[in-house]
Formats: C-alpha cells, structure tokens, sequence
C-alpha cells in the first residue's frame, strides 16, 4: 500500500525564517514520482513540483528547495527566508508510474507571521 | 489558456437532491480526475478517465457517477445527496505521466 506522511500538522514561524515541511513516503514501487503542492488561503491547488524516483538531486527554485533521499523514503521542502506570501498548506503527494492516483498526505498548514 | 474550470464554486443541496459538478480543460490533457477533500484532510480520488469514454473508479466512488463524452469535459454526477458529501470537490487534468493541474474547486454542503 502506498502511503504519505506529513508529521506536522501546523508549523507557524516569524517573517524571514527558514522553514522545512517534512514528507515520509511508502510504496513498494520502484518507479515512482513525488510531488509538493500548494493551498493557499484562496482554495485552488498549485503544483510546485515533480520529482521522479531515479532523480535523487536535491532542486533548487529561488526561495524553494527540495530534498529528495530515497535511503529514507523523505522527500522535504525548505522555504528560505519565509514571507507572508507563503502562507497555505502544503501537500505532499504520490504516484507510481503507470498509476493515475495521487495519494495526498494530510498536509501541512504553514503560517508566516509579519 | 483558461487551464481546469469548474462551475458552480459553490452549492447548497438539500439530502436527496441531484446535481452535476461541471469541468472542463482547455490543454488538450487525456487525463481527468475528480477529487474530494475534507476538511483538515488530503484529496481522495473519486473517478478519474485516461481519455473520451473511458472512466474508471478511484478510492471513493460510491454515490458518484462519471462521465467523459469530449476530451475536454468530465462532469461529476452526484444522484442522491448525503451529508457524507459534504466536501470541496477538485476537478484534475494532465498529460500521461505529467503532472496534475487542479481546478479552483467546489464547495458543495448537503443538509
């Protein structure tokens, strides 16, 4: 069974801190794709990123990093220096290839205090 | 591109009543998806279709049907309301194996 745990439920930090949401997986697969996405206050859901089970480089996307380590099946997200913008839940999901479920953690609610 | 729409964005349903959840994508994606999410929780798929009529259950159907006539839509058809249904529900796109891109969502509240 396939299987995605974020551990913290709320995290809420101040403005300007770093801040890493963490993402424990399980799946028997060896082919798989992990994948972050956003929430924002407004509702809609906004992919961030996609990282295929092959590919252990860590991803760097201006305040947004990722660290992928299959050795213990974490796939974590670091925002740098936090603002307020960020503020939202953030989803870490699953999917093994040639499946077309996502399987969602239960997300994280990141609050980002001025 | 005006990406995953759906109407309406929000719905009071009385138990028992029907209703349709419309959505449509204009990318040209194969891949539909229907979610649901509950509060506090992460989205659970309820039906999802590889490409005009073909549809296939997700790990929530009951109570729901589906149907894909166009590459373009995928409605979600609810027959009798429960309040279990109560939820916001996501409609999804996407090429094979790429990612998914979601709609804006539905808040749906049977009472």
């Amino acid at each position: 069974a396939q299987k995605v745990t974020q551990a913290q439920t709320e995290i809420s930090v101040v403005e300007k801190e770093d801040v890493t949401l963490d993402c424990v997986y399980e799946t028997r697969d060896t082919t798989y794709y992990l994948f972050w996405y956003k929430q924002p206050p407004s509702g809609e859901l906004v992919f961030l990123i996609r990282r295929n089970s092959f590919d252990e480089q860590n991803e760097i996307s201006g305040r947004y990093s990722w660290n992928f380590q299959k050795s213990t099946s974490s796939f974590n997200f670091t925002i740098t220096a936090s603002q307020v913008v960020d503020s939202a839940v953030y989803f870490c999901a699953l999917r093994s290839q040639g499946a077309q479920k996502l399987v969602f953690g239960q997300g994280t609610r990141l609050t980002i205090n001025p | 591109n005006a990406g995953v729409t759906q109407t309406p964005k929000f719905r009071i349903l009385k138990i028992g009543q029907s209703m349709t959840l419309q959505c449509a994508q204009d990318m040209n994606h194969n891949y539909m998806y229907w979610y649901r999410q509950d509060p506090g929780m992460g989205l659970k798929l309820i039906y999802y279709s590889v490409g005009a009529g073909i549809t296939d259950k997700g790990e929530v159907p009951n109570g729901y049907n589906v149907s894909r006539s166009t590459t373009e839509d995928f409605p979600l058809r609810l027959e009798l309301a429960a309040p279990s249904q109560t939820s916001v529900y996501f409609c999804a796109s996407s090429a094979p194996g790429q990612e998914q891109f979601f709609g804006p969502g539905t808040r749906l509240t049977v009472l």
